[in-house]
This record gives structure tokens, sequence and C-alpha cells, in this order.
């Protein structure tokens, strides 16, 4: 069954640490992205990449870094620059670059804590 | 100004009725898409139903049907006789045409035995 993979579900970090939290993707998706949600709160866009090897950044990028390397691949780095990691963290692919009929497919989180 | 509204930040629904989740957005683009997502208290996000802009009839699926007022730049969510299982947060979403998807704040309905 295709679908998208994130790990770890639950991850700590430590003060003063750089943290990697992985998405992956095997329905052949353009388009990846993540967000962050806080408790009772909207998605936040923090990257977004439509094609490898070229990512944007969204709304909340400062603190946090990607690559994409693979088209099935788009890892988010928390860095120690960002002070409150503490969320939960979701990752989502769509199809087509230039079609917006194509809805996002949404991996099942993960949420990271401060230790 | 906000592309996605939503306005209702929690509703409650009696089991077997229906309920209404209200979404407006703004675009000037004329091709958009629209969606709506459920987000149950595991945290995924589970895709429920799609409206395009050049779309004639209201999208269903299943249980769900969105009531789109394109003048009015609306795009409800109904979801007819609602079961326990539907109590979840739900988001309204829009794509425009090469751009990223953007969230409305969400709605946390509650259904009541």
């Amino acid at each position: 069954d295709g679908g998208i993979t994130q790990s770890p579900k639950y991850l700590f970090r430590k003060e003063g640490q750089n943290v990697t939290l992985s998405c992956e993707q095997n329905l052949n998706h353009d388009a990846m992205y993540w967000y962050r949600q806080d408790p009772g709160q909207g998605l936040r866009l923090i990257y977004y990449s439509q094609i490898v090897n070229d990512f944007q950044k969204g709304d909340i990028a400062e603190g946090y870094s990607v690559s994409r390397e693979k088209k099935e691949s788009f890892p988010l780095t928390v860095t120690s620059a960002q002070k409150n990691p503490t969320a939960f963290y979701l990752c989502a692919s769509s199809k087509g670059q230039f079609s917006n009929s194509q809805p996002q497919h949404f991996g099942d989180g993960t949420r990271l804590s401060i230790l | 100004a906000q592309k996605i509204t939503q306005t209702q930040p929690g509703m409650f629904v009696q089991e077997k009725e229906a309920v209404t989740l209200d979404c407006t957005y703004d675009t000037s683009d004329p091709s958009y898409g629209l969606f709506w997502y459920k987000q149950p208290s595991s945290g995924e996000m589970i895709f429920l139903i799609y409206q395009g802009s050049y779309d004639q009839q209201n999208a269903t699926e299943g249980r769900y049907s969105l009531n789109f007022q394109k003048a009015r730049k609306s795009a409800n969510l109904v979801i007819s006789a609602s079961q326990l299982g539907d109590s979840a947060m739900y988001f309204c979403a829009m794509r425009e045409v090469r751009n990223q998807f953007y969230f409305g704040t969400g709605t946390s309905l509650t259904v009541i035995p």
C-alpha cells in the first residue's frame, strides 16, 4: 500500500541539540510539505518542495532546515535555533505541481518534546 | 488577509443529526481547489472531500457534502446522520495552481449521544 511514513512517532530533544524528523513517501508525488501544529491550533507551513533539489520557506521556517535529494524523501531538521520546538509535526505530499485538484496525503506525525 | 477562515472554534451535534461546518476563502485566482480534512484525536489528517472552482455541482462523498457558493466564496461541509466517530477537528483548505495549500484554524466537532 502506498503512503507516507514519518519516524519517529515520538522524539525528545535536549537543549542545544539538532534533531531530524524523517518523512518518506512511495506515492510518486512531486510535492512534499512540512507543517507544525501546536495544541488546539491549525497547521502552519514550515517548508515545502515542489521538485527534487528545490524547496521554499513557508510561514515559520526560522530554526528549521530541510533537504530534498530524492523524490521519496523530505527530512526536516529542527535546529538548536528553534527555541520552542515542542509541537506535533506533520509531513504531507501531493501529486501534480501544476494541479490544484490533488489533495495532500499526510503521514501520522511526529510529536517532539524538549527534555 | 486570511486565505481560509473558519469562524466556529467548536460545534456540538446530536447523534444522527446533520451539521454544517463553515468555511470562507479568499482568492483572486479563477482556478482553485477546496478540500476538507478530518483530524481525530490520534492526530492523522484524513482527506474527506474536494471541490474544484469550475465544478457546477456540489461535491458529495458518502455522508459528506460540500455546499459550494462561489459568489459568496463559501465552501461549507455538511455531515449528515452524525456518528460518534465523527467527533474530531475539521480543517478547510484551499490550493491555487502552483501554490501551497492554505489551511483554516479548524473546527472541533463533538457528537453527543
